[in-house]
């Protein structure tokens, strides 16, 4: 079946530091793929999704490019604040025409933490 | 407004009892789901149903069971809750592909 897998977290960042946070994944077709962020006590946002090969999706200064080639969605910032604090999840849905309704299957989940 | 809320945020209950979670979406989506987020963040599908029909049944014991009365609401009753139910339930919805999901701000439910 599908299947996400993130960098082991958790990450430990100074503000102005540059993140990257690596996810690759398993799946048939061509799914659809997202990062999502949970900020302490809060449900999950959308941060950013890119639905076909050499996409880009962008949010918020966040950056991920869906790469076929390398099953991967890596996500990207380049300068992270205190308020980036969260946790990241990769994640991925079956494309269109598939039959599992958007069902979302995620990654374990990046804990970030930047400090000043 | 809010997209989709959940009612309640916390539910403390013992084992053996019965509750229920509900979920209202107001932004016309057709699809909602419930997941579950276990004590390591790890969030997997349970349900989900569409224009009130039950499309994804994950394996999830037969003491859950969801029910949709209309389109923009999903509830989850719980019967003979266990230690191990204790986690954060989120429902979410969305429309149509690529499905972007639009989460609830989950329930926090502890069995003692």
């Amino acid at each position: 079946g599908d299947s996400v897998t993130q960098m082991e977290g958790p990450v430990t960042l100074s503000e102005e530091a540059f993140l990257t946070i690596n996810c690759t994944y398993t799946a048939t077709g061509y799914p659809s793929l997202f990062w999502y962020v949970q900020y302490p006590g809060e449900g999950l946002q959308l941060l950013l999704k890119a639905t076909k090969a050499d996409d880009k999706g962008s949010n918020k200064g966040f950056e991920a490019t869906y790469r076929k080639e390398t099953t991967s969605f890596h996500l990207e910032k380049g300068s992270v604040q205190v308020s980036d604090s969260a946790v990241y999840f990769c994640a991925l849905t079956e494309g269109a025409g598939g039959t599992s309704y958007g069902k979302l299957t995620f990654g374990q989940g990046t804990i970030l933490t930047v400090h000043p | 407004d809010t997209a989709v809320s959940q009612t309640p945020k916390y539910l403390v209950t013992q084992m053996g009892n019965d509750k229920s979670i509900k979920c209202e979406q107001n932004l016309g989506h057709d699809t909602m789901y419930w997941y579950k987020q276990d004590s390591k963040k790890f969030l997997k599908i349970m349900f989900s149903y569409n224009n009130k029909e039950l499309i994804i049944n994950e394996t999830v014991p037969n003491r859950f069971s969801p029910k949709s009365p209309d389109k923009a609401h999903l509830n989850l009753h719980i019967n003979s809750l266990e230690l191990g139910d204790s986690a954060v339930y989120f429902c979410a919805s969305s429309a149509l592909p690529p499905y972007e999901q639009y989460f609830g701000p989950g329930t926090r439910l502890t069995v003692t």
